[in-house]
C-alpha cells in the first residue's frame, strides 16, 4: 500500500518569510510524527500527534513552530518568519495506534537563503 | 529525557566481514529499541528492533542485542554486502503502549568495501 508521503520535497524560502509543510500518513495510521534531521545529524523529534490532538510537543524548538492535524490524517508544520538555523530535512512518520514502529515519509528539504 | 550515544560515526568494513555498531541510552524506562537504515537522499527505513522482554532478536544476516542491565544495545550486521552502505540510526523510546517519540543517536555511516 502507500507509504507515508510529503509535500514539497524541497523548499527554498527566503529568511523571514512563512513556510507551510505537509505530511500524509499511512491509511489507518492514528499516530503522527514531525521530525528534523540537520546536515549529518541525528532525527531530533518535534511533534507527536493522536488523532487531531498533539500530547507530545516538547520538541518544538521556539513558538515559530507549529503543526496541526485535521481529520485524523493529514498534517500540516507550519514555521512562520522562517531563519537560516530553519534549515534542514522535515520527516514525518506515522504509526497505528498502540504501535511502536513508526514508518518515515521521505522528507521535505527546507533552504532558508 | 533520554539520552542515546552511538559509536562508531564512521566504520569500514571489507565485503564478507562483520559490522557492529553500538548504542547506549541514559532512561532506565526506555523499553523499545529500533534501527533504521537511511540511504543517501532517501527515508529512514526500519530494519530490525527490539524490545525489554529479549535479549537478543535476528533477522536473517541482521541481528539486534539488547542489556539492559548496562543499557547498551548493538546492531550487528553478517557477511556485509554492498547494499549495506548507508547510514545507520539506532533510538529508544519508553512506552508501555507504544506511540511514543523517538530518541535517535546520531548515526554510524557505514561503507562496505567491495
Amino acid at each position: 500500500g502507500a507509504g507515508v508521503s510529503q509535500s514539497p520535497s524541497n523548499k527554498v524560502t527566503e529568511k523571514g518569510k512563512d513556510v507551510e509543510l505537509r505530511c500524509d500518513p499511512i491509511s489507518g495510521h492514528t499516530a503522527l510524527y514531525w521530525y528534523r534531521q540537520s546536515l549529518g545529524q541525528g532525527l531530533e523529534f518535534l511533534i507527536y500527534f493522536q488523532g487531531n490532538s498533539a500530547p507530545d510537543k516538547s520538541g518544538l524548538p521556539s513558538d515559530r513552530f507549529s503543526a496541526e492535524r485535521t481529520g485524523g490524517s493529514v498534517s500540516t508544520l507550519t514555521i512562520q518568519r522562517t531563519q537560516q538555523e530553519d534549515s534542514a530535512v522535515y520527516l514525518c512518520a506515522s504509526s497505528f495506534a498502540l504501535s511502536y514502529e513508526q514508518y518515515f515519509g521521505p522528507g521535505t528539504r527546507l533552504t532558508v537563503t | 529525557g533520554e539520552n542515546v550515544e552511538q559509536h562508531p560515526s564512521t566504520l569500514s568494513v571489507q565485503e564478507g566481514d562483520s559490522a557492529v555498531i553500538k548504542c547506549t541510552y541514559s532512561d532506565s524506562a526506555s523499553n523499545y529499541f529500533p534501527w533504521y537504515k537511511q540511504e543517501l537522499g532517501k527515508r529512514p527505513q526500519l530494519i530490525i528492533d527490539i524490545r525489554s522482554n529479549v535479549g537478543e532478536k535476528k533477522d536473517q544476516r541482521i541481528a539486534v542485542t539488547l542489556n539492559k542491565t548496562a543499557k547498551h544495545f548493538s546492531l550487528h550486521i553478517t557477511e556485509t554486502q554492498p547494499e549495506d552502505s548507508a547510514v545507520y540510526f539506532c533510538a529508544a523510546s519508553g512506552s508501555n503502549f507504544g506511540n511514543e517519540k523517538l530518541t535517535f543517536g546520531t548515526g554510524t555511516r557505514l561503507t562496505i568495501i567491495p
